[in-house]
């Protein structure tokens, strides 16, 4: 069974950073890409960042460019996202989620999602 | 980036009745689109990719249609289980984008 198990959000300072971890299972990790999705409270979705299964490529939202840096460990099959110089605008909830291929597609399964909560 | 409109944003509807929401991208995206399901409190769940390919283990009264710029996602009968947020979303190119939402509400 594929999972995906976010964690490390945190409360953090306005300025502040915090890595974020998803621990990928019941799949071969490297061989798909992987995004960050996030949702504000009582908001809609929306897509942060991507990397591909070989991690040769990343793409991210306007929004999060030169703050946020997505990256992957496939030898722990896990991907990460550092965030630094938070903003209380980056309060959400932080899901990962599994490509339907190396490099791009549909996005299933989703992790649990972990909660950023950046204070002013 | 491409934007994504969905419509309506709110819908109120009673068990058993058809019920039809719709996504327009600004510009062409092929068959790169994909509908979810998002109740409180929980991760979204894929419906449909490909703009029209069930996925496994939904039920069959959901179904999705459309190709470049219109795309819809029909209940075709509704069931206690569905009323939940339904979101798009096109992955032709990055940035990604979702719709807004649609909201489906009890009538």
């Amino acid at each position: 069974e594929v999972q995906l198990l976010d964690s490390g959000g945190d409360l953090v300072q306005s300025g502040g950073s915090l890595r974020l971890s998803c621990a990928a299972s019941g799949f071969t990790f490297s061989s798909y890409a992987m995004s960050w999705v996030r949702q504000a409270p009582g908001k809609g979705l929306e897509w942060v960042s991507a990397i591909s299964g070989s991690a040769a490529s990343t793409h991210y939202a306007d929004s999060v460019k030169g703050r946020f840096t997505i990256s992957r460990d496939n030898s722990k099959n896990t991907l990460y996202l550092q965030m630094n110089s938070l903003r209380a605008e980056d309060t959400a909830i932080y899901y990962c989620a599994k490509a339907s291929s190396g490099s791009y597609g549909w996005f299933d399964p989703w992790g649990q999602g972990t909660l950023v909560t950046v204070s002013s | 980036a491409i934007r994504v409109t969905q419509s309506p944003s709110s819908l109120s509807a009673s068990v058993g009745d058809r019920v039809t929401i719709t996504c327009r991208a600004s510009q062409g995206v092929t068959n790169d689109l994909g509908w979810y399901q998002q109740k409180p409190g929980e991760a979204p769940k894929l419906l449909i990719y490909a703009a029209s390919s069930l996925q496994s283990g939904v039920p069959s009264r959901f179904s999705g249609s459309g190709s470049a710029t219109d795309f819809t996602l029909t209940i075709s009968s509704l069931q206690p289980e569905d009323f939940a947020t339904y979101y798009c979303l096109q992955y032709y190119n990055y940035p990604y984008t979702f719709g807004q939402g649609t909201k489906l509400e009890i009538k």
